[in-house]
């Protein structure tokens, strides 16, 4: 089992809409959960963080936690071409330093 | 201000040379870290260093990989002798260290990448 699992395809919404993006991990002892946006030929740019159940929540984007079901969610309201994108998805246990990361999920918003 | 910095940006070399890879990380900041993203494998960790000191190598595909960080402003990673699949964008990222101290549950920042094509 990979420790971080991004299992959906690419997500196309049209603009407006609201993009729901999935993650998966597989240690319990996570503690520390990252969402990260990278556009084609750029780095990862960090955009949510988010460290204890529930939802958190910044400008359009939402965090949410479910430490129980290990599994962690980013909500994209209103969505823009800007937003067109990679998102990854990264997760840190408690104990070390290392960011494991899913293999991203792909959004193409529509105009 | 400033943030990590790397070069080159591209590198294009024959397989059996020698890759030198370099990263300057954000001032201030005591990890930092160098991944490899290819399209198979997604972005891997390869190594990190906490106060210039390797703290965990695990990632480092074999021993024709190396990397140093001989002080807090400046590390390398090396590739010798350099092989096809080593071809990926590698990436460095720093982080600070937690007031906490030892775990840092602080957010690491990526510099732009050495995009690498070993022909």
């Amino acid at each position: 089992q990979k420790e971080v699992e991004q299992n959906s395809g690419p997500l196309s919404v049209p603009e407006g809409a609201i993009a729901s993006l999935n993650c998966t991990y597989s240690d319990r002892g996570s503690q520390s959960f990252f969402w990260y946006r990278q556009y084609s030929g750029k780095s990862p740019e960090l955009i949510m963080s988010i460290y204890s159940n529930g939802d958190k929540e910044d400008g359009r984007f939402t965090a949410q936690l479910n430490k129980a079901s290990q599994y962690v969610s980013l909500l994209i309201r209103d969505s823009q071409p800007s937003d067109s994108a990679t998102y990854l998805c990264a997760v840190k246990n408690y104990g070390n330093n290392r960011l494991a990361f899913g293999k991203g999920n792909q959004v193409v918003v529509i105009p | 201000d400033a943030g990590v910095i790397q070069s080159p940006r591209h590198e294009v070399t024959e397989m059996g040379q020698e890759v030198t890879l370099r990263c300057k990380p954000i001032s201030g900041h005591d990890y930092l870290f160098w991944y490899r993203q290819t399209m198979m494998r997604g972005l891997e960790l390869l190594i990190y260093f906490n106060n210039n000191v390797p703290i965990d190598d695990s990632g480092m595909p074999e021993d024709r990989f190396s990397a140093k960080m001989p002080n807090a402003s400046f590390s390398t990673l090396k590739i010798q002798p350099s092989e096809p699949r080593d071809s990926a964008v590698y990436f460095c990222a720093s982080s600070q260290q937690s007031p906490i101290g030892g775990y840092s549950n602080q957010p690491q920042h990526f510099g732009d990448g050495t995009r690498l094509s070993i022909l």
